[in-house]
C-alpha cells in the first residue's frame, strides 16, 4: 500500500498522558498536513510542512501541541499533558508541491485519540 | 478565506442520479473548487475540482454556474458505497484546504 500511513489508529490516554502519532506520507510527497476532526465536524487545519520546515501553523495547536519532520519524511505530532478536549481523529494527509492545483492532497485513515 | 454553504444532509435513492449543491457567493477569481469525500471512519478522498468549465471524471462531474458562485457535484448513479461526507471547498493554487461542514449524503437501498 502506498498511500498515507498513521500510526497507532487508536489510542487510549488518561488525562495528563502524553501521546505520540506518527505520520508516513506518500513517497516524494514533499508537502505533509496535520488535521484533527471531531465527531459531526468537518476537518480543521493544524500544520503543514514543506519538506523539514513547518511553513504554517493553526492557532488551534496551543502550545501543549508539538509537530515535527526531522528528514523530511515521516512526521510526528506529539500532545503533551492531555486533555479531554483533546479527544478527536487526528488526520495527516501529503501532496507534491508542484504549485499547481493539480497536486492532490491525499488523507490517511486517521489516528482516534480518546483521552478519559 | 471564502467561505461555501452546502445542505446538512441529502437522501438519495441507489442507482438515481444526486445533485449535490455547494454556494460559494465570495469566490475569488483565483480560487478552484475542490470536492472531496469522507466515508464512514475513513480519511477525506479527492472527488473532482474545476475553476470554471464543468468537468468530468470517472467518480463524478462538477457543474460551475457562469457567475462561479455556485457548483454542484453530481454522482449520476448512486450506489451504498457512496454514502458520505461530501466537502465543496475553494482551494488558492496549491494552498492546504479548508473544511466547512459538509453534506452527508445518505443513500437508500
Amino acid at each position: 500500500d502506498t498511500g498515507v500511513s498513521q500510526d497507532p489508529r487508536h489510542k487510549i490516554t488518561k488525562r495528563g498522558q502524553n501521546v505520540t502519532f506518527r505520520c508516513d506520507p506518500i513517497s516524494e510527497h514533499n508537502r505533509l498536513y496535520w488535521y484533527r476532526q471531531t465527531l459531526g465536524q468537518g476537518p480543521e487545519f493544524l500544520t503543514y510542512f514543506q519538506n523539514e520546515a513547518q511553513l504554517e501553523k493553526s492557532r488551534l495547536l496551543s502550545n501543549r501541541f508539538s509537530a515535527e519532520r526531522p528528514k523530511g519524511s515521516f512526521s510526528t505530532l506529539e500532545i503533551q499533558r492531555t486533555e479531554q478536549g483533546d479527544s478527536a481523529m487526528y488526520l495527516c494527509a501529503s501532496s507534491q508541491r508542484t504549485g499547481a492545483v493539480r497536486n492532490t492532497i491525499y488523507f490517511g485513515e486517521g489516528s482516534w485519540l480518546t483521552v478519559v | 478565506d471564502a467561505k461555501t454553504t452546502q445542505p446538512n444532509s441529502m437522501e438519495s435513492n441507489e442507482e438515481e442520479p444526486v445533485h449535490l449543491p455547494c454556494n460559494h457567493s465570495t469566490i475569488s477569481g483565483t480560487d478552484y473548487i475542490h470536492w472531496y469525500r469522507q466515508l464512514p471512519s475513513q480519511g477525506p478522498e479527492y472527488v473532482i475540482h474545476g475553476l470554471t468549465s464543468n468537468v468530468n471524471n470517472r467518480m463524478a462531474s462538477l457543474a460551475i454556474a457562469e457567475d462561479r458562485k455556485s457548483s454542484t457535484l453530481i454522482l449520476h448513479r448512486a450506489t451504498l458505497r457512496d454514502a458520505a461526507v461530501y466537502y465543496c471547498i475553494l482551494r488558492y493554487a496549491g494552498n492546504m484546504l479548508t473544511f466547512g461542514g459538509g453534506t452527508r449524503l445518505m443513500v437508500k437501498p
